[in-house]
């Protein structure tokens, strides 16, 4: 069975204070890597997507690695416009998604 | 406009009602999907459906049904609602990714902007 567990649950930084949410996985043929965004009572935003280990990518203040054992989306210098819920997920068989449950980051100006 | 729609947005109903959520793309994907969203659980796969004459239950369907009427929709139906089915229900497409050796690898899923749905 997939399984996805993120870390922390909860994260409070001051604009500026960069940091980083772990998603650590187990599937049986890891098909691909998605981080989502999700504002609350939204649907989750696609970010990024990562296929093999050792891939980076970055988008703007963002940017998510990824080895065999989990994934990290790394948080440059964040805003308060950056607050919001991201989501892992791991593809697996059946192109089937497995979602973590989150980790609510909350940046103060 | 918005790739993937759901309607309604809100819903609020009472026990033992039949309640029909309705999903449109215009991205032309194959692939749909319909989840549930509680606090403290995650994103739930109820039902999937990889083309209209495919569709395949996920690790919530009891209590649920599904109706893929064409390629752009996908309707999720509860026959007799029930309080625990209240949540945030999404709709969500993909399409298919390939990669160099001909395997294939789990594509992008675009979500819609949810139906948050009350069961009294």
């Amino acid at each position: 069975e997939d399984q996805v567990t993120q870390s922390p649950e909860a994260l409070r930084l001051q604009e500026g204070e960069s940091s980083s949410l772990n998603c650590s996985y187990t599937v049986s043929g890891l098909r691909g890597l998605f981080w989502y965004r999700q504002d609350p009572g939204k649907g989750p935003e696609f970010l990024f997507t990562l296929y093999s280990a050792g891939e980076e990518k970055e988008k703007e203040r963002l940017k998510a690695t990824l080895t065999k054992k989990e994934s990290f989306l790394h948080i440059t210098a964040p805003k308060p416009e950056d607050s919001a819920t991201y989501l892992c997920a791991v593809g697996g068989s059946g192109s089937r998604l497995t979602f973590g449950e989150g980790t609510q980051l909350t940046v103060n100006p | 406009d918005a790739d993937v729609t759901q309607t309604p947005r809100n819903r609020i109903t009472k026990t033992g009602k039949r309640i029909m959520l309705e999903c449109s793309q215009t991205k032309g994907h194959d692939r749909m999907y319909w989840y549930r969203q509680d606090p403290g659980l995650g994103l739930r796969l109820i039902y999937y459906s990889f083309d209209v004459k495919d569709i395949n239950k996920g690790e919530i369907s009891d209590g649920y049904s599904v109706s893929r009427q064409a390629q752009a929709k996908f309707s999720l139906s509860l026959e007799s609602a029930i309080p625990n089915q209240t949540a945030l229900y999404f709709c969500a497409t993909s399409g298919i990714t390939w990669g160099a050796s001909g395997s294939e690898f789990t594509d992008t899923q675009y979500f819609g902007p949810g139906t948050r749905l009350t069961v009294l």
